[in-house]
């Protein structure tokens, strides 16, 4: 059983709104990232980091930004919410080493209205 | 750079049937093959991986892979589908120190 959690789970929102997804994992591991998943689509890479103070854009260009100034936490915000931001996120991590299994959170689901 | 193509989008099995999903990867370097299932409303949940160690590999709920270099392919199969197998399939590739390429998904329908 992974040990990564996301916050909240579900999320209706209001266009305009700041909003911040939290992700967190025990595992110490330290290479963590975002993906944006539409319904029933494929996974799209937005950031990823390696360690604190790293961060670095994903395939998919977002308007989202992240930060990692702890190990565990790995939070992403969106300063302004639109209705094009409506998707589940997922969160991951995985340990510095070869071919680690990546983790997955349960992911948020964000609805922009 | 690596890429992973899942033939079909949609697979259809009986219950009881055989299962086989197709991947194949693209990728410079020896990769790092795996394969993640995804159910409704929830993350991706790691099934089996392949780390170059034996080319058949097996995973959880029955179901394994078999790496072949000479087709780039790590196709997916379980002898006997159970109506809990239906879910989104999804085949990954990364090489060292790079992130996770996936796919864009099979989703697999049991038919009772």
């Amino acid at each position: 059983e992974a040990d990564i959690y996301q916050t909240p789970r579900y999320l209706v929102i209001g266009t305009g709104k700041k909003i911040t997804l939290e992700c967190s994992q025990t595992m110490g591991h330290d290479k963590m990232y975002w993906y944006q998943q539409d319904p029933g689509m494929e996974l799209h890479l937005i950031h990823y980091s390696y360690g604190v103070n790293s961060t670095e854009k994903g395939d998919l260009s977002s308007e989202s930004t992240v930060s990692r100034i702890r190990t565990e936490h790995f939070p992403l915000t969106l300063e302004s919410a639109r209705p094009s931001h409506t998707s589940q996120y997922l969160c991951a991590c995985r340990a510095d080493r070869g071919p680690e299994t990546q983790y997955f959170g349960p992911g948020t689901r964000l609805l922009v209205l | 750079a690596q890429s992973v193509t899942q033939l079909g989008s949609h697979v259809s099995v009986s219950e009881g049937a055989l299962v086989l999903l197709r991947c194949n990867y693209s990728s410079s370097v020896p990769p790092y093959l795996f394969w993640y299932v995804q159910y409704p409303n929830q993350g991706l949940q790691l099934l089996l991986k392949y780390t170059s160690a034996a080319t058949l590999v097996k995973g959880i709920n029955g179901f394994e892979a078999e790496f072949k270099k000479s087709e780039t392919s790590f196709h997916l199969t379980k002898p006997s589908a159970h109506m809990s197998d239906a879910a989104e399939y999804f085949c990954a590739v990364r090489a060292l120190n790079t992130p996770l390429v996936f796919g864009k998904g099979t989703r697999l329908s049991v038919i009772a």
